[in-house]
């Protein structure tokens, strides 16, 4: 079946620094949705993406649906404590399925 | 505005036992209903999907099955529970299947 590859699969950010993970494709999604994921809750939508190109924000979250229509980035500005978590991507291929990719766990810095 | 519910939030169950966990969504009509089964720091795997009373698709063949008695109840059921069952599992909802997904809070199963 189709697969999402996302990356990294984890990192380390200090509060204050700017973070970026990605999700990759060999085939054609029709929309793209990214959540978030806290300690033994659901996931959680922050910006779901429906045109090539398109590129939404959401407070100090951006994304973007790549022209492609392979990928998608998802930038987090200037993060806090809070951003902590585990990040999916998501996206909907012809058939209106939903294929999730793996998942970004983000962690603080020690 | 639209909320979905899952209960138990945890639950713990011997070897054998029998399982139902129950998912409600409440300020939507005719959703699409899904569940889900989440291992510890993995992904998300679709169980099944059902797109109307009564009417259930499974993704993956395996110990569980769902049943959807009424527009907003989506059931997941197994008779015997396997080790294996254990597992986060999420129930979510969505206006169309090519719409975004809603996701519960989740039930931590886990088979002793």
């Amino acid at each position: 079946g189709q697969q999402l590859n996302q990356s990294p699969q984890s990192m380390f950010i200090q509060e204050g620094e700017d973070v970026s993970m990605n999700c990759t494709s060999s085939s054609i999604f029709n929309t793209w949705l990214w959540y978030k994921q806290d300690p033994g809750e659901g996931p959680v939508l922050l910006i779901a993406l429906y045109k090539a190109g398109e590129l939404t924000s959401n407070g100090r979250l951006t994304a973007q649906f790549g022209i492609t229509r392979k990928d998608s980035f998802l930038n987090i500005s200037a993060s806090i404590p809070s951003d902590v978590g585990i990040y999916f991507c998501a996206g909907h291929n012809a058939g209106n399925m939903l294929t999730f990719g793996g998942g970004t766990r983000l962690m603080v810095k020690p | 505005s639209q909320t979905i519910h899952q209960w138990p939030a945890t639950l713990v169950q011997p070897v054998g036992s029998p399982l139902s966990l129950e998912c409600t969504v409440e300020g939507t009509s005719n959703p699409n209903l899904y569940w889900y089964r989440q291992a510890a720091g993995r992904g998300l795997q679709l169980l099944f999907y059902s797109v109307g009373i009564g009417q259930i698709s499974s993704e993956v063949p395996q110990n569980l099955s769902a049943s959807r008695p009424q527009d907003r109840q989506f059931i997941l059921s197994s008779k015997k529970l396997l080790l294996s069952d254990s597992g986060f599992y999420l129930c979510a909802w969505s206006t169309h299947s090519n719409q975004p997904q809603h996701f519960g809070d989740g039930t931590r199963l886990s088979i002793l």
